[in-house]
């Protein structure tokens, strides 16, 4: 069974251009989060999607967003990067009803 | 504000020895508490969980135990191998059925064999 799928797995990108990222989840689930992981802040939640749904979003500025298609895909954007938003993004895929979230490997981003 | 917080960054234990990982949380409304296992490169990994209204739960060589009373959580592993090595978090599920966490800041486990 395939894990959870993040491409690309790095990325470099200059100030104020703008990213997307992608996440597969493991077949089947159908929610997928995602969650934002730097040395001073840890991990800190994103956007939480389920059946092309946002559920929750975190405290993150409006130039973070996400969505997720109807085979459960998702992708987030970043516009007009800025040299903080260089982190590992990581994505994270659940089953309905389940407590455990499998994580992809991320993409490691950096803002130049 | 909401958090969950780490009491100690870094532990060095001995090969074979127990293991013990504290944790400090402040939402006392969460419903799940979460261990997750991070190693150089990789994404967090499910380790245990534990429900807000039970105080111990025991895996394969790790014990969760939940304190409401003072908002601890603790992860215990057993016979420390060194393929136990990793940064550990602690986590909060904030309510059912949502997968949004609140994580704390890790403990990097080494050990030394």
């Amino acid at each position: 069974k395939a894990g959870v799928t993040q491409t690309p797995r790095y990325l470099i990108k200059t100030r104020g251009q703008q990213v997307t990222l992608s996440c597969s989840p493991i077949s089947g689930h159908r929610s997928v989060s995602w969650y934002q992981q730097t040395p001073g802040q840890g991990l800190q939640f994103l956007f939480e999607y389920f059946s092309e749904t946002q559920r929750n979003k975190g405290n993150f500025p409006g130039r973070f967003s996400g969505r997720q298609f109807s085979n459960s895909r998702s992708e987030m954007n970043v516009s007009t990067l800025e040299l903080g938003d260089s982190a590992l993004y990581l994505c994270a895929s659940s089953r309905q009803g389940a407590t455990e979230a499998f994580f992809g490997q991320g993409t490691r981003l950096t803002v130049v | 504000g909401e958090s969950v917080g780490l009491h100690l960054p870094t532990l060095s234990v001995q090969e074979g020895d127990n293991s013990i990982i504290n944790c400090a949380y402040s939402n006392s409304a969460s419903d799940y508490f979460i261990w997750y296992k991070q190693e150089s490169g990789k994404g967090p990994q499910f380790i245990i969980d534990i429900r807000s209204n039970m105080d111990k739960r025991q895996g394969q060589r790790v014990t969760v135990l939940l304190n409401k009373t003072v908002k601890h959580l603790s992860l215990q592993i057993a016979a420390t191998q060194p393929g136990d090595s990793a940064v550990y978090f602690c986590a909060e599920r904030k309510e059912a059925g949502s997968y949004q966490l609140t994580f704390g800041k890790g403990t990097k486990l080494s050990v030394i064999p």
